[in-house]
């Protein structure tokens, strides 16, 4: 069974700040990878997909690289602003539904 | 477009009441997901549906939770009855098809069993 593993658990950083998120699968075999931002009781947000033939992608200020054959994913955040303030998640597909890690708050200290 | 919708936001019950949540998804899309999130974790997947039929409802607790989607659009979610450990965010998503593309996720039904 899928595993996905998100390291820290949480992050505060001083506004301004580039930085990097960690997330880690543990079945190579995947279709893609979803990086999702999710703000305090609400739903959500899709910032990333890549595909399994691709290595990264890029949308404004967020990169996101896979590197399939290690089981690795990093989200990178640059030049970090206040609104960043939020749970970050990754997410792989399985046979019929998507594997979540747990995910990383991320706080931006203005 | 517009995205996944879902209501009510908000639901406070007490144990043992039953409780429904409603889900309508992107126009066009086959497959819808509800998912669980309980506090701290990430989000669970309770059932699938195809077009209106279930691929995948093993992680459904089917002694208390239903689910059904009617002419493969709307989608309903319900517990009869809840229980304390019920409290969560629940969450609809929809995607064109099953399997590698992009699921959309709607704002969520937050839960809390009294």
């Amino acid at each position: 069974k899928q595993e996905v593993t998100q390291i820290p658990a949480a992050l505060s950083v001083p506004e301004g700040e580039n930085l990097v998120l960690n997330c880690s699968f543990t079945d190579s075999a995947i279709y893609n990878l979803q990086w999702f931002r999710q703000d305090p009781g609400k739903g959500l947000t899709s910032l990333l997909l890549i595909q399994s033939s691709q290595r990264e992608q890029t949308s404004g200020r967020l990169n996101a690289s896979l590197d399939k054959s290690s089981g690795r994913s990093t989200l990178y955040i640059a030049a970090s602003q206040p609104g960043d303030s939020a749970t970050y998640l990754c997410a792989v597909p399985g046979a019929n539904n998507l594997f979540f890690g747990t995910g990383t708050r991320l706080t931006v200290i203005p | 477009e517009a995205g996944v919708a879902q209501s009510p936001r908000y639901k406070i019950i007490e144990k043992r009441q039953s409780v429904a949540f409603w889900c309508n998804p992107i126009s066009g899309h086959a497959t819808l997901y509800w998912y669980q999130q309980i506090l701290g974790q990430g989000p669970k997947l309770l059932i699938q549906f195809q077009n209106n039929g279930v691929v995948d409802d093993s992680q459904l607790p089917k002694d208390r939770f239903s689910a059904e989607r009617l002419k493969g659009v709307d989608s309903t979610l319900k517990i009869q009855p809840a229980k304390l450990e019920d409290s969560a965010v629940y969450l609809c998503a929809s995607s064109l098809t099953d399997g590698a593309y992009e699921q959309y996720f709607g704002p969520g039904t937050r839960l809390t069993v009294t």
